[in-house]
């Protein structure tokens, strides 16, 4: 069946830059895209960008140039990077299946940023 | 970007109500919504697609309609599992954009 799984640091110090995984099973990124969200404290759901099967990627433009995605096929591996991470960064971060909808989602990754 | 303004930010109800959220656009996005239930930890679940059409395993109480700006999302007979956040995402442009949610609980 579909499973994403994220993974990555709970916590960051301001100004550095986030790593997360996105460990993909029962599809190919190849065939689908991969996209990444993520959840403020108590507040909504927050598109950052998508890689698509083809390797193009797409950005929120709230991020401007601190976002990027790319991937490892011959692992099912997908990667979020984000520098400059602030205080307003912390949130939960999710990595979901792109298929013009997006279908299945992991369970999320809480990134906390604090010194 | 399209802005998506979800009403109520939260509902109360009781065991066997109908329930009803409403996402509007801020502009047509041409049946492209879709509603996801999330429970507290859990990844989103995609429940509707295309305005109305259930995703595979959603339940028939759950039932969506609209088109151009204006949404809603109804729960028929709402159970206990259905206690949750919704949100409604359009994916009719770049960026994707979601309602802030609701969040659902009983009286």
């Amino acid at each position: 069946q579909v499973q994403l799984k994220e993974s990555g640091p709970g916590l960051v110090q301001p100004s550095q830059t986030l790593s997360l995984t996105c460990t993909v099973s029962g599809f190919s990124i190849s065939s689908y895209g991969v996209m990444w969200v993520r959840q403020l404290p108590g507040k909504g759901l927050e598109w950052m960008g998508v890689i698509w099967g083809n390797g193009n990627t797409k950005y929120n433009s709230i991020f401007k140039s601190r976002l990027s995605i790319n991937r490892d096929t011959s692992k099912s591996q997908v990667f979020l990077k984000m520098n400059n991470l602030q205080s307003e960064d912390t949130a939960m971060y999710f990595c979901a299946r792109f298929n013009w909808v997006v279908d299945y989602w992991g369970q999320g990754v809480m990134v906390t940023v604090s010194s | 970007d399209i802005q998506m303004t979800q009403s109520p930010p939260s509902l109360s109800a009781s065991l066997g109500d109908k329930v009803t959220i409403t996402c509007q656009a801020s502009q047509n996005i041409n049946n492209y919504i879709a509603w996801y239930q999330q429970k507290p930890g859990k990844a989103p679940r995609l429940l509707i697609r295309y305005t109305s059409t259930l995703d595979s395993g959603t339940p028939s109480r759950f039932s969506g309609s609209g088109s151009g700006r204006n949404y809603s999302f109804s729960i028929s007979n709402v159970e206990s599992e259905d206690i949750a956040s919704y949100s409604c995402l359009q994916y009719v442009n770049f960026p994707y954009t979601f309602g802030a949610g609701t969040k659902l609980d009983l009286k």
